[in-house]
C-alpha cells in the first residue's frame, strides 16, 4: 500500500523558515516523481514544486522561486521541501504527491498544515 | 500562463447524472486528470489520462476531452459523491508546469 507521511508543519513569523519532510512507502521510491501541492485555507489546489526521480529535473511555480528548495533523498524514501522567507499567503496545508507519467498525480499524502503569522 | 475554468458549483439530484467541465485553450491537445476531494480529506485520482480509471475506482466515472473543453461526467450520482474536484494538466510554457483547475463544488441535491 502507498504511503506518504508529511511532518515539518507548525507555526513560524513572517520571514521564517520552514522545512518539510515527507516519508514515504509501499512503492519504490527511486523510481518516481515527487511534487508538493498547497492548499489555502477554503481555497482550490495549487502546485508548488515537482522533482524527478534523480534530482535531475527541479521545478517550481512561479511564486515560490527563489525562496523553496525541494530535494529528496532516495536511500530514506524520503522527500523534502525547504522554506524560506515564508509570507502569510504561504499558509497552506503541504501535500507531498507522487508524480506518474504525464504528470498525473496518483498519491497524496494527509497533509501538514504550515501558518506563517506574528 | 495556462488558465483552467471550471463553474464553481455543479448540483445534481442522487440517481442523475453529474458534467463537470473544465476550459482550456485547446485542452484536447493535453491530458486531462480528475481529482476528487472530500472535506477534511487529501485529493483521491478519479479520472486520468481524460478518461481512464484508476482501479477502484466506480464505472460511473468517466471522462471526455475535445477542442477547448474536458468533462468528468458522474453517472447514478450518489449521496458519497458529494466533493469538490478538480481538473489538471501540464503545461511546459506556463509558469507553474503542473496547472489546476479552481475546483467545482459537486453538490448532491
Amino acid at each position: 500500500e502507498v504511503q506518504l507521511v508529511e511532518s515539518g508543519g507548525g507555526l513560524v513569523q513572517p520571514g521564517g523558515s520552514l522545512r518539510l519532510s515527507c516519508a514515504a512507502s509501499g512503492f519504490t521510491f527511486s523510481s518516481y516523481s515527487m511534487n508538493w501541492v498547497r492548499q489555502a485555507p477554503g481555497k482550490g489546489l495549487e502546485w508548488v514544486s515537482y522533482i524527478s526521480s534523480s534530482s535531475s529535473t527541479i521545478y517550481y511555480a512561479d511564486s515560490v522561486k527563489g525562496r523553496f528548495t525541494i530535494s529528496r533523498d532516495n536511500a530514506k524514501n524520503s522527500l523534502y521541501l525547504q522554506m524560506n522567507s515564508l509570507r502569510a499567503e504561504d499558509t497552506a496545508v503541504y501535500y507531498c504527491a507522487r508524480g506518474g507519467y504525464d504528470y498525473v498525480i496518483d498519491y497524496w499524502g494527509q497533509g501538514t498544515l504550515v501558518t506563517v503569522s506574528s | 500562463s495556462y488558465v483552467l475554468t471550471q463553474p464553481p458549483s455543479v448540483s445534481v439530484a442522487p440517481g442523475k447524472t453529474a458534467r463537470i467541465t473544465c476550459g482550456g485553450n485547446n485542452i484536447g491537445s493535453k491530458s486531462v486528470h480528475w481529482y476528487q476531494q472530500k472535506p477534511g480529506q487529501a485529493p483521491v485520482l478519479v479520472i486520468y489520462y481524460d478518461s481512464d480509471r484508476p482501479s477502484g475506482i466506480p464505472e460511473r466515472f468517466s471522462g471526455s476531452n475535445s477542442g477547448n473543453t474536458a468533462t468528468l461526467t458522474i453517472s447514478r450520482v450518489e449521496a458519497g459523491d458529494e466533493a469538490d474536484y478538480y481538473c489538471q494538466v501540464w503545461d511546459s510554457s506556463s509558469d507553474a508546469y503542473v496547472v489546476f483547475g479552481g475546483g467545482t463544488k459537486l453538490t448532491v441535491l
